[in-house]
């Protein structure tokens, strides 16, 4: 079974800086799809970056971009210029391209961000 | 907003009582997907249905169970609640796999915050 790990329970950053959040997963498929959701105070999830496993290159999202080593299991989110609005509750998920299976979420990183 | 919408959102009930969760996925998607998040924790999955079949299934209480009805809403039955069943529960709908399709995310919707008193 596949299971997506997030290390980091909570993380700050000074506005204006650049914080990274660490997942990692294990699975035994090739194919598949990793993401990032946010769930701000209103406690909506909110899909802030998508990574199909056959593409080499990092997605991007304008401040948002990820570090994406397939072989590692590493699916880490880069956050540019950090904004009070980002201040959140941020979900690294995993999911299946072969089934039209669940999503596996890790239990989360809290981030603050400090004015 | 997702597209997806879920009914009511806070309910309120006292222990042993049933509840009934209620979601309509977006236009066009197949799967509908259950989540439970207790305060403060991350959301786990309970259940999967696709096309009014159920698909997937996770660490789902008996007490709890759910269906998709033809038209693609589902609803999410709580029964003989518990103090611990209190929690904001979470619909998610996806569209169906087809290739490398770019809609591979799940839109959720915003939950319904339940209370058990």
């Amino acid at each position: 079974a596949q299971t997506v790990t997030q290390s980091q329970p909570e993380m700050s950053v000074q506005e204006a800086e650049t914080v990274t959040l660490s997942c990692t997963y294990d699975t035994s498929e090739s194919d598949y799809y990793l993401f990032w959701y946010k769930q701000p105070p209103s406690r909506q999830m909110i899909l802030v970056i998508r990574q199909e496993a056959y593409k080499q290159q990092n997605a991007t999202e304008n401040r948002f971009s990820v570090n994406f080593q397939k072989a590692a299991k590493s699916f880490s989110l880069k956050i540019s210029d950090s904004q009070l609005g980002d201040a959140a509750m941020y979900f690294c998920a995993y999911r299946s391209y072969n089934r039209n299976d669940k999503i596996i979420f890790g239990k989360g990183t809290r981030l603050h961000i400090l004015p | 907003d997702s597209g997806v919408t879920q009914t009511p959102k806070h309910l309120i009930t006292a222990t042993g009582q049933r509840v009934t969760l209620r979601c309509s996925p977006r236009s066009g998607d197949l799967s509908v997907y259950w989540y439970q998040q207790s305060l403060d924790q991350g959301l786990q999955f309970l259940i999967q249905y696709y096309n009014g079949e159920e698909r997937a299934k996770g660490n789902i209480l008996e007490r709890f169970s759910a269906q998709q009805f033809p038209d693609l809403h589902s609803e999410l039955n709580l029964s003989s609640l518990e103090l611990g069943d209190s929690a904001l529960y979470f619909c998610a709908s996806s569209v169906v796999q087809s290739g490398r399709a770019k809609g591979s995310e799940a839109f959720f919707g915003q939950g319904t915050r339940l209370t058990v008193v």
